[in-house]
């Protein structure tokens, strides 16, 4: 979406190994967030960031960790990656009370 | 704490006739609602938004929805769907637009 991109777009990787999801965004938006998305179960939060440095768990964060070192950039670590871990993930952004911008998505299938 | 519920997974609709998706929400103050779509292999699109003031809020592609806070719903309608309204539809939930939950999606098909 104009504003906001990810990479990458698809990965495959194996079980155990550490996996990293960028977004990075042209809005100069004070939110940033990391949804995953799972049939049956819509999008659930998994981190978020309010600022530069600084973030926050959401509902599904064990195994998942997140960086944020300049407003545009918003990391995603998957420490060593699990098979429950296979997903679509969707990074987005808020801050002018327009509601969300979402990414296109990075779909990720742990093998 | 917020969350959403959309009770039906899918619906399937003829052309030409009228969709209604339903969304009931749990919030413990006037809550910030919002409407998703998402076509297949795509992100998110924004339909429309409510924070306050008039209850029926109209959105794009011809979507509207409408506020009702006795009911803890924010259902969205279209009077005529097209072909390329199949897609699957989110409903969400927040304080502002901060932090949003987000419904399981409905759904919807559409016949010839």
């Amino acid at each position: 979406d104009a504003g906001i991109t990810q990479s990458p777009r698809h990965k495959v990787t194996e079980t155990g190994t550490p996996v990293t999801l960028r977004c990075h965004q042209t809005e100069n938006h004070r939110y940033m967030y990391w949804y995953r998305q799972d049939p049956g179960h819509g999008l659930r939060l998994i981190h978020y960031s309010y600022g530069v440095k600084d973030t926050d768990k959401g509902e599904v964060s064990d195994g998942y960790s997140v960086s944020r070192s300049k407003t545009e950039d918003f990391l995603l670590t998957l420490e060593s990656a699990t098979s429950s871990q296979t997903s679509v993930y969707f990074c987005a952004i808020s801050g002018d009370r327009g509601g969300y911008t979402f990414g296109s998505g990075t779909r990720l299938t742990v093998v | 704490a917020q969350s959403v519920t959309q009770p039906d997974i899918h619906i399937t609709v003829s052309e030409g006739a009228s969709l209604e998706l339903r969304c009931n929400y749990s919030y413990g103050a006037t809550p910030y609602l919002f409407w998703y779509v998402q076509s297949p292999g795509q992100g998110l699109q924004l339909l429309l938004k409510y924070f306050s003031g008039d209850t029926l809020v109209q959105g794009i592609k011809g979507f509207e929805a409408e506020f009702k806070r006795s009911q803890s719903s924010f259902n969205l309608r279209k009077p005529s769907v097209h072909w390329s309204d199949a897609a699957e539809y989110f409903c969400a939930v927040g304080a502002s637009d901060y932090k949003l939950s987000f419904g399981a999606g409905t759904t919807v098909t559409v016949r010839a």
